[in-house]
């Protein structure tokens, strides 16, 4: 079974700090995706992957960065935390465009 | 703007009956995904249907694609307590994009 893993189910930063989300997946999958989920707004693409060291934006990525080093491993950095951040962070990967995605199980932000 | 919308945005009903959900799209599209969130998880994956298959089944699911209509339904027969959740239609706009657009989701409660 393919298996998506983020770094931590819930995080509570401060404001201005510094974030990294983690997302590792074992199934050698060339494309990573970052969404963020809102109540009412639904599933939102923050940037995704298509191969190591590259990177797309996607409908929202203001605020955001994201860093691709190794195959299985795509970072989010939130570069200095807003309020307007919190949020469930959403990592998937998928072996081709055309395919179907596979979840993590969500990193829930709060920025106070 | 919001490329795929579900409706209704919530359905109750008791176990055993058939949960029907729909989602309507705006552009053409090379697939339609539907997925299922248990509350505060990750998505699961549960079918795909390409633009030029009009139905397809999966056990208990049958999912229909309109494309003249632009739109699809996701049927859950004789449900369970198990399958409440919320479930998202995700739709890939052109052949050359990686990206998937989720609507915002159907919320449904099978009660026992």
């Amino acid at each position: 079974d393919v298996k998506v893993t983020q770094s931590s189910r819930y995080l509570v930063k401060r404001t201005g700090e510094k974030v990294f989300l983690e997302c590792v997946q074992d199934m050698d999958h060339e494309n990573m995706f970052w969404y963020r989920q809102d109540p009412g707004l639904g599933l939102r693409l923050i940037y995704f992957s298509y191969d190591v060291k590259m990177k797309e934006k996607g409908d929202i990525p203001e605020g955001y960065s994201v860093s691709r080093e190794k195959k299985e491993r795509f970072s989010l950095i939130l570069e200095s935390a807003s309020t307007n951040q919190t949020s469930m962070y959403l990592c998937a990967s998928s072996p081709a465009p055309y395919n179907e995605q596979f979840f993590g199980p969500g990193t829930r932000l709060t920025v106070l | 703007s919001q490329q795929g919308e579900e409706d209704p945005q919530a359905l109750s009903i008791q176990e055993g009956e058939n949960a029907t959900m729909n989602c309507s799209y705006k552009t053409s599209i090379n697939n339609l995904q539907w997925y299922r969130q248990n509350s505060g998880r990750g998505l699961v994956h549960l079918i795909l249907i390409r633009s030029n298959e009009r139905e397809k089944h999966s056990g208990r699911l049958r999912v229909t694609l309109d494309t003249s209509k632009k739109s699809s339904s996701l049927l859950i027969t004789a449900s369970r307590a198990a399958d409440t959740a919320s479930y998202f239609c995700a739709t890939r706009v052109e052949a050359g994009s990686y990206q998937l657009t989720f609507g915002k989701g159907t919320k449904l409660s099978v009660i026992p």
